[in-house]
């Protein structure tokens, strides 16, 4: 089955670092990759949709200078948070489609608390 | 109107008992279904993917879907604790436009 694995699992840092969470498909090439935030006991929130070597597509309200995605090849995608800010404390999740597949296969999540 | 339809809950049984969960949706041209356990600080896991109208059953669990009234169910016979969980419904058209619901917090009692 398809497996992708984020991580890191769970991170801390200071205000105003940056932090990148890794998101790669193991067994498939993820042509497209998305990533999500989820608040505590909310469903998940689209935040930008990736494809590989291009522009990552953001959704409404998601600060793309912020929130910086990366698809560098079929297998890896990156979100780094930049100049975190506690109010950026959240969950966040990766998923990757297979060409041609109508599901997605989700990350494991990445927990992220700013101090 | 929300594309996706999911009553939070949350929803408490008895180890045994049958859950139906439950999502309804606005737009009928919605053609793939599938429904994700998500357990607490973990990512969502695919359980059920459905296409066309009708019953597909996996082990205790049984996904359904019914086109013409747009209203997909998941059940789970002879529930267990390790069924407690979040049970996201989520639906597509085609491309890259996935819709979930809000999640239906299960919760089974031993």
């Amino acid at each position: 089955g398809a497996v992708v694995s984020q991580h890191p699992s769970w991170v801390i840092c200071k205000s105003g670092t940056s932090v990148k969470i890794e998101c790669r498909s193991l067994d498939f090439q993820a042509t497209t990759m998305f990533w999500y935030r989820q608040f505590p006991k909310q469903s998940l929130m689209l935040m930008a949709t990736s494809n590989e070597g291009s522009k990552a597509t953001y959704e409404q309200g998601v600060e793309k200078d912020k929130f910086l995605i990366n698809h560098a090849s079929l297998t890896l995608s990156t979100l780094t948070v930049t100049s975190a800010h506690p109010e950026d404390s959240s969950f966040y999740i990766c998923s990757g489609r297979r060409p041609g597949a109508n599901v997605l296969t989700f990350g494991a999540g990445s927990r992220l608390t700013v101090l | 109107q929300k594309e996706v339809e999911q009553d939070p809950g949350p929803l408490s049984v008895p180890e045994g008992a049958i859950v139906s969960l439950n999502c309804t949706y606005s737009n009928s041209a919605f053609q793939y279904f599938m429904w994700y356990r998500q357990y607490s600080r973990k990512g969502p896991e695919l359980l059920m993917y459905t296409y066309s109208s009708g019953n597909k059953e996996d082990g205790r669990f049984t996904a359904q879907v019914d086109k013409s009234s747009k209203y997909i169910s998941l059940f789970i016979r002879d529930s267990q604790p390790s069924d407690s969980a979040t049970y996201l419904c989520a639906m597509i058209i085609t491309g890259n436009q996935f819709y979930f619901g809000t999640g239906t917090s299960l919760t089974v009692i031993p």
